[in-house]
């Protein structure tokens, strides 16, 4: 079956700290992934995707590259603000109409 | 554009009671309506998808119930709410194909006294 698994948290960085998070996943075929953002007392929020092997999806200073080869998906930020303190979750679509999603990873960057 | 709507925002229900949340999409035709519960600092745990009006699948056996009456509009019940029942509830969305992204409404805090 099809499954996402992220870095465990809490991480706490200082404003403008490089930020990863790492996400592998174990799917057949080629699923299109997605990194979300969960601010506290929110819903998610779609924060990128990629469909295919190598692309790049950015967004809002975030970046992550689909790597086939590695079966991974991790999300970085070069510089992070207060205001990226979120839960993030990385997640994958492998032809279907559900998403599996990883536990989600909390980060709290101070000022 | 597309936009989802889920309301109440908090909830405060006693034990036994009936729930009712309701769900709705606006800006699309026919898309796919999902229910997921997430419990304090945990993940997402799906409990009903819809991929047509009527067309409700169950991921988790439970005390809850899903309808879609109408095309945009996805409902979710309970007869006798439990203590467990407690948690954030968040609508979603997505086109009414594979390998979409789902879009999320702002979520039902629902708390069980």
């Amino acid at each position: 079956g099809n499954s996402v698994t992220q870095m465990e948290g809490p991480v706490t960085l200082s404003e403008e700290a490089f930020l990863t998070i790492n996400c592998t996943y174990t799917a057949t075929g080629y699923p299109s992934l997605f990194w979300y953002v969960q601010y506290p007392g929110e819903g998610l929020q779609l924060l990128l995707k990629a469909t295919k092997a190598d692309d790049k999806g950015s967004n809002k200073g975030f970046e992550a590259t689909y790597r086939k080869e590695t079966t991974s998906f991790h999300l970085e930020k070069g510089s992070v603000q207060v205001s990226d303190s979120a839960v993030y979750f990385c997640a994958l679509n492998n032809n279907d109409y559900k998403l599996s999603f990883g536990a989600g990873t909390t980060v709290t960057v101070r000022a | 554009s597309q936009t989802i709507h889920q309301w109440p925002a908090t909830l405060v229900q006693p034990v036994g009671s009936p729930l009712s949340l309701e769900c709705t999409v606006e800006g699309t035709s026919n898309p796919n309506l999902y229910w997921y519960r997430q419990a304090a600092g945990r993940g997402l745990q799906l409990l009903f998808y819809s991929v047509g009006i009527g067309q409700i699948s169950s991921e988790v056996p439970q005390n809850l119930s899903a309808s879609r009456p109408q095309d945009r509009q996805f409902i979710l019940s309970s007869k006798k709410l439990l203590l467990s029942d407690s948690g954030f509830y968040l609508c979603a969305w997505s086109e009414g194909t594979v390998n979409q992204p789902q879009h999320f409404g702002d979520g039902t805090r629902l708390s069980i006294l």
